[in-house]
Parts: structure tokens; sequence; C-alpha cells
């Protein structure tokens, strides 16, 4: 079965810096793979997916991701953060109906 | 596109009682989907629907919990005789079909004292 693994739990970086969330995953088929946010007391967003087309991801609020078959990653980045960004950041990898989400990331930005 | 809803937001119950939760997908979604969320983890998959029919339930959904989705729109989740490690956030998304974003409501806070 597949597997995603979060490598930090708790991010915390400057306004104005860039952002780095790290996604490593595990699959026997060609995956599918999301990033999601989730902003306190809201639901869950999709900041962007990759579904085996380009391996350059653009999503949405200056997000992008980018997909590396042979380091099985899916890390998240934005050259530079915003105080709106700070929330919780889930990697999600999909084999056909089955998501399975990462813990989480907590990303602080500081002023 | 008014988004998925849920109700109630928050469930407070003792243990031992039943509840139910709503959730309304988005109207031209035939696939409808449950998770379970605890505190510093990620959602976790409970079941899911594509119209009226359950396709697939995980292990985490044991013998007291049950979804229904009788006319291939909204869904009911059951929890019978509540437990205290029923306390969670419960999500529910809606998609058009496999592999296509899941749109998330809101969840619903379930606490059982």
């Amino acid at each position: 079965a597949q597997s995603v693994t979060q490598l930090d739990s708790h991010v915390s970086v400057s306004e104005g810096t860039p952002v780095l969330l790290r996604c490593n995953y595990s699959s026997s088929y060609s995956p599918s793979l999301f990033w999601y946010v989730q902003h306190p007391n809201k639901g869950l967003q999709l900041l962007l997916k990759y579904t085996s087309a380009a391996t350059l991801v653009k999503g949405i609020n200056g997000f992008e991701a980018e997909f590396k078959k042979s380091e099985t990653s899916f890390h998240l980045t934005k050259p530079s953060a915003h105080m709106s960004d700070a929330a919780e950041y889930f990697c999600v990898v999909s084999e056909g109906d089955d998501m399975r989400f990462g813990a989480g990331t907590r990303l602080t930005v500081k002023p | 596109d008014t988004g998925v809803s849920q109700d109630p937001r928050h469930k407070i119950t003792k243990r031992g009682q039943n509840v139910t939760f709503r959730c309304d997908p988005i109207s031209e979604h035939n696939r409808l989907y449950w998770y379970r969320q605890t505190l510093g983890q990620g959602p976790e998959f409970l079941t899911y629907f594509q119209n009226e029919a359950q396709l697939e339930k995980s292990r985490l959904l044991s013998d007291r919990f049950s979804a229904e989705r009788p006319k291939g729109s909204f869904s009911t989740l059951e929890i019978q005789r509540t437990e205290q490690g029923d306390s969670a956030m419960y999500l529910c998304a809606s998609s058009r079909v496999v592999n296509y974003e899941q749109y998330f409501g809101p969840g619903t806070r379930l606490t059982v004292t």
C-alpha cells in the first residue's frame, strides 16, 4: 500500500523568505500526489496536484511542487512566505480511490 | 457551487450515546468520502460512496460505525455506543470521479465525555 512521510512536523520561516515543506512517498504504481492546506477552523483546500503530466506543478497562492521519481519526493515550495500562509499542510498520495495523508507540517510565518 | 457542508459543526456527547452526522456534497459530485482526523494527524480514510453504493470501508470503521447515502446525494455517518476514542474531527469530501480533486467540508468535531 502507498504511504507518505512528511519530514518536518513544524517549519518556521520569516515573512518574505522561501518556504520548503518536504514530502517523500512510497507507491507501487504511478501515483497521484497532492498538497492540501488546512487553516484553523476551515476545511482542507487543494493547493496543487500531480497526475503524471508535467513534473513541476504550479498551484494556488504562489506554491509549486516538483515530482522527483528517482527520489520519491514531492516537496512543496514558495519563493516568498506571506503571513497568510501560516497553516497546516498535508501531502497526499493516491492510488485510485485510496488517498493516504501525511501527518502534516505546521507552517509558522514570523513577521 | 456552494461547497461541501457538514452538520453539526460540533457535537459533545456522553459515552455510550449514539450520534449522527450529515454531509451534503457538491451537487454534481457522484463520489462522497468520509475521513477521521485526530489531533496532530492527517485525515484517515473511513469509507466512500459512488452514488448510493458504498464501495469501500476501512478497517478503522468498526461495527459501531455505519454510513449511508440513500439517494446518492447527502450522506449520514452514525456512531453507536460512542467511546472516548471516537473523539475526533469527522471530515466529508466529494469529487466527480476518481483522482479528481476532493472538495472537503469544514468537518464535525466530536467530543465524547
